[in-house]
């Protein structure tokens, strides 16, 4: 099992442009999350999929969409970046099973928004 | 609104010392409580995850403690190793049903061999 993948891990943006983060499951979980993480604010929620076929707001949804294609796969998409925007971010899963209700967490992406 | 508190933000200790690291939170209704570590440029790696109706969770070297009532909770590292450098973050969900989770904003811990 890869458990939650992400990609890519690294980009720079220069501001007005747009990009897809992309995030993958294989542990067959039902709910997915995007995160932004920033210094001394700690993981804020920016969006989350409770199953397939919905979408929710998280605490900070301004400037992101998400679309949740599938049950494995639940992407990020920012239209029009700006530097208030540069973080990192994380897409995480939870499930049943054995690990009920706990949520694993994928690498991250590290983006810079110039 | 949910606030999740981790005291101190940074901790340092040598080898082989037993600590413990704490978390507490505002609104005892929670689901669950979960720790995590981070290590630096890494995502979170899920530690112990303790639903409402337990006092406590142990994995290996590891035992954590929830007490609801007074909102807190505390994770036990016992004989550190260097290994053990990280930073811990505590997360609590307010119930079954609501994905929200909130996440304290961590302590970061440093095992001096």
């Amino acid at each position: 099992n890869a458990g939650v993948t992400q990609t890519p891990k690294f980009q720079v943006l220069k501001t007005g442009q747009s990009m897809t983060l992309q995030c993958a499951q294989d542990m067959n979980h039902n709910s997915m999350y995007w995160y932004r993480q920033d210094p001394g604010m700690g993981l804020r929620l920016i969006y989350y999929s409770a199953s397939e076929g919905t979408t929710d707001k998280g605490e900070v949804p301004n400037g992101y969409n998400v679309s949740r294609l599938n049950k494995r796969e639940f992407s990020l998409r920012l239209e029009s970046a700006a530097p208030s925007q540069t973080s990192v971010y994380f897409c995480a899963s939870t499930g049943g099973g054995t690990s009920y209700n706990e949520q694993f967490f994928g690498p991250g992406t590290r983006l810079t928004v110039l | 609104k949910q606030e999740v508190t981790q005291i101190p933000a940074a901790l340092s200790v040598p080898e082989g010392e037993n600590l413990v690291l704490n978390c507490s939170f505002t609104d005892s209704a929670i689901y669950n409580l979960q720790w995590f570590r981070q290590d630096p440029g890494k995502g979170l790696t899920s530690l112990l995850l303790i639903q409402s109706s337990q006092r406590e969770q142990t994995s290996g070297r590891l035992n954590a403690s929830l007490d609801k009532s007074s909102g807190r909770s505390t994770l036990y590292i016992a004989a550190s190793q260097p290994g053990d450098s990280a930073t811990y973050l505590c997360a609590v969900r307010p119930y079954f049903g609501n994905e929200k989770l909130t996440f304290g904003t961590g302590t970061r811990l440093t095992i001096i061999p």
